[in-house]
């Protein structure tokens, strides 16, 4: 069974520049989360999806950032304009359904915003 | 809200050494609380994952410990190797965050060959 896979895995970007992170999550999984990681502290969630529907999207900075799951498969994360806070590993996750405790995460894509 | 706290946020031991990574927690009221590892460049993998009714899980050389009265959650790794080096993450779910993960910052463990 393929993992979840994410592209790009480094970013480096200036400041209020745009970036877009993509995700695909393993076949069949119904649910999919994007997380921030900054250096030093755990994940913190961002947005969550139930197939092309939004779950829960309270911790995004929707000023800046804005997702989408197409079709309910795929999933793009983008930032615009990029700050320096912006820093951080993403981590794309996806389970099998909303009340799941198995999340499967990618590898993430590292950004640094200069 | 829930506050996840791991202590230490690092540590190193010698090879063969039992490893003791604790983990502790603000609102008691837990649903059920996972141990993650993350390698450098990699996400996460879940390791054991203890619902609120139950004391400990044990996986081969891994065992976890919940203690829900005193906010407190004790991962023992057994025996360490260095393939065991890697960042620890605890993460707990509750009710009053419609069962979303909170995840403390971790704890970074490096065994010497």
């Amino acid at each position: 069974e393929a993992g979840v896979a994410q592209s790009p895995r480094y970013k480096i970007i200036e400041k209020r520049q745009s970036v877009a992170f993509w995700c695909n999550p393993i076949s069949g999984h119904a649910t999919l989360y994007w997380y921030q990681q900054i250096l030093g502290q755990g994940p913190k969630l961002l947005i969550q999806f139930q197939n092309n529907g939004v779950v829960d999207d309270s911790q995004l900075p929707k000023d800046r950032f804005s997702a989408e799951r197409l079709k309910g498969v795929d999933s793009t994360l983008k930032i615009q304009p990029a700050k320096l806070e912006d820093s951080a590993v993403y981590l794309c996750a996806s389970s099998p359904g909303e009340k799941s405790y198995e999340q499967y995460f990618g590898p993430g894509t590292r950004l640094t915003v200069t | 809200k829930q506050e996840v706290t791991q202590i230490p946020a690092a540590l190193s031991v010698p090879e063969g050494e039992n490893l003791v990574l604790n983990c502790s927690f603000t609102d008691s009221a837990i649903y059920n609380l996972q141990w993650f590892r993350q390698d450098p460049g990699k996400g996460l993998t879940s390791l054991l994952l203890i619902q609120s009714s139950q004391r400990e899980q044990t996986s081969g050389r891994l065992n976890a410990s919940l203690d829900k009265s005193s906010g407190r959650s004790t991962l023992y790794i057994a025996a360490s190797q260095p393939g065991d080096s890697a960042t620890y993450l605890c993460a707990v779910r509750t009710r009053s965050n419609d069962y979303k993960l909170s995840f403390g910052a971790g704890t970074t463990v490096t065994v010497r060959a």
